[in-house]
This record gives structure tokens, sequence and C-alpha cells, in this order.
């Protein structure tokens, strides 16, 4: 069964600087999809970013990049230029290619810090 | 375009009794996925709807079962309530362009947060 695990329960960052969440994943599949979700204390669930296994390149929108490691199945996050608006619980989750179900890790919570 | 929303957002309901979530997906999309998140147990996979059909089960007792109207709205109940079932559901939407996966993104609801006292 495919698992995804985020070691950092909390992250601290000051604002403007750069932090970079960490997340591996196991699993046997060679097609899937990897993604970043932020959740405000709204608990609205926003989509950060997206990566497609097949895709060397490592995805990046705006201030978030990725670092993709097909082969030690690992896929962290980094955020630049760090704001007060990013402070979040942000999950990790996976996605196989036959379905929709997504697996989650357990969140690491970012504070940021004025 | 409106979002997915769901209703209601909070609700209060005691042991035994039953309850029924709402989810409308963002116009367009075809597939609605339901999500249970407490403290505990994290985000965990409840079903997944397309075409009215489910597509896709999590691990979950039979207490808890859903179904998709033909305008793509979906519905969660969830019967005879325990103090567990206390969690945010989650409800998310894909577009679902065939009856295939392919490179679909999930957008979710704003939930429904369910206190079982």
């Amino acid at each position: 069964a495919q698992t995804v695990t985020q070691s950092q329960p909390e992250m601290s960052v000051q604002e403007a600087e750069t932090v970079t969440l960490s997340c591996t994943y196991d699993t046997s599949e060679s097609d899937y999809y990897l993604f970043w979700y932020k959740q405000p204390p709204s608990r609205q669930m926003i989509l950060v970013i997206r990566q497609e296994a097949y895709k060397q390149q490592n995805a990046t929108e705006n201030r978030f990049s990725v670092n993709f490691q097909k082969a030690a199945k690992s896929f962290s996050l980094k955020i630049s230029d760090s704001q007060l608006g990013d402070a979040a619980m942000y999950f990790c989750a996976y996605r196989q290619d036959s379905n929709y179900q997504l697996i989650w890790g357990a969140g690491t919570k970012l504070i940021i810090k004025p | 375009k409106a979002g997915v929303t769901q209703t209601p957002r909070y609700l209060i309901k005691t042991r035994g009794q039953q309850v029924t979530l709402s989810c409308s997906p963002i116009s367009g999309h075809r597939s609605v996925s339901w999500y249970q998140q407490t403290p505990g147990q994290g985000l965990q996979f409840l079903f997944e709807y397309f075409s009215e059909t489910q597509r896709n089960k999590g691990n979950f007792p039979g207490r808890f079962s859903g179904r998709q109207f033909s305008n793509s709205r979906s519905e969660m109940n969830v019967s005879t309530l325990e103090l567990g079932d206390s969690a945010l559901y989650l409800c998310a939407s894909s577009l679902a362009l065939t009856s295939g996966m392919g490179e679909e993104t999930q957008y979710f609801g704003p939930g429904t947060r369910l206190l079982v006292l």
C-alpha cells in the first residue's frame, strides 16, 4: 500500500526567508501524481503545486517550487520569500494514475515569524 | 466560476442519529470525492463518484455511504453516528473529461464540521 510521510510536524521561518518542507512516499507504481496542499485556519484545502511522476522537470508556481527525486521517493516543497499569508498546515499527497484517491501525509504546520 | 460548496457548514448530532451532508461540485466537474479529517487519523479517503457511480471506496464501515445525482451533486450519509465520527468532512471535485483519470486535480470545498455528542 502507498504511504506518505511528513517528518516535520512544525516548521518556523522568518518572513521573507526561504523554508523547505519535506515529504517522502512509498509506492510500487510508476505513474502517479504528487501534490502539496495548504490548509489555513479557515480549513479550506488549497492546491499549492502538483508534480507528474513522468516529468523530470521540477514544478514551480511563483514562490513555490518542488524538489522531486523519483528514485529516492522524495518530494519537498520550497517556499521562497515567505509571507505572513503562507502560515498554514501543509499537506503532501499522492495519487496513483488509476484513481482519484488521495493518500495524505500527516501535515506540517508552518509558522511565519514577522 | 463558483467553487465547490458544502452544506451545512456545521452540524451537531447525538450518538445513534444519522446525518446527510451535501456537496455541489464546480460547474462542469463530474467527479466528486469525499474525505474525513480528524486530529487522530488525519485525512482519509471515503469514496469517489463519477457519473452517478461509486468508482472507488476507502476503508470505512458500511455506515458511511454516498450517492451522486445526475447534476453531479453528491451526498454522503452516516448512519448510527458514533463519537468517533466527529470530524471535518471535505468534498473535492474534478473535471473528469473522460471516464479515465488522467491529469486531474481535485479542488476542495470548505468542509462540513460534524460534532457528535
